[in-house]
């Protein structure tokens, strides 16, 4: 069955240190991957994406994910958190089928 | 429009009322999604759109659910008889060629069953 596994519900971490959010998708010929972060009492955004070519991606503040195949993941870090990044992270994927399959989040807490 | 826009954002209903929530997806977006996204469980898939085709509806919880899409734009979800495990937010999101663009949500519809 196709399906998304985020291994980890909550994550906490002090300010500054770095953090890293697994992720896990099962296998396909053609997949698209995504983080979502959705901060509190806000809807979802998305954080970045991959599609193909390079298999690292980058956001504007400073989260970077690796699509590795051979393990079929897709895991996000960031080396220096802020408080500000508190918020539930949603990793997702969707195929040329169409459908997108989220796995059940992980809640992000940055302590000070 | 700019976003994916949904109404209301916020409902609160009587157990056993029925209530409609409305999705206007981005324009050209062909695919639309719903989720529902309760308390602690994450985002949960109902149905899905894609173009002219069948939708995939295996994500519904009951036959008290159902959806519609008009015109390949506006979708409706419709939950008939709510229960009280009916209360979440309902998330509605659309993509353009399969996703491949990423997808966009709507800021989602509160739903409160009392």
């Amino acid at each position: 069955a196709q399906s998304v596994t985020q291994l980890d519900s909550q994550v906490p971490v002090f300010e500054e240190a770095p953090v890293e959010l697994r992720c896990n998708y099962s296998s396909s010929v053609s997949v698209y991957l995504f983080w979502y972060v959705q901060y509190p009492n806000q809807g979802l955004q998305l954080l970045l994406k991959y599609l193909s070519g390079s298999t690292l991606v980058e956001s504007i503040n400073g989260f970077e994910a690796e699509f590795n195949k051979s393990q079929t993941s897709f895991h996000l870090r960031k080396p220096s958190v802020h408080i500000s990044d508190t918020a539930e992270y949603f990793c997702g994927r969707g195929s040329t089928l169409g459908r997108l399959y989220f796995g059940r989040g992980t809640q992000l807490t940055v302590w000070p | 429009g700019a976003g994916v826009s949904q109404s209301p954002s916020n409902k609160v209903t009587e157990k056993g009322k029925d209530v409609e929530l409305r999705c206007d997806p981005i324009s050209g977006h062909t695919a639309l999604y719903w989720y529902r996204q309760s308390l602690g469980q994450g985002l949960e898939f109902l149905i899905y759109f894609q173009g002219n085709s069948a939708p995939d509806k295996s994500g519904l919880p009951s036959d008290r659910f159902s959806a519609e899409r008009t015109g390949g734009s506006v979708s409706t979800l419709t939950i008939q008889r709510t229960q009280q495990e009916d209360s979440a937010v309902y998330l509605c999101a659309s993509s353009f060629r399969e996703g491949r663009d990423g997808y966009t949500f709507g800021s989602g519809t509160r739903l409160t069953v009392v």
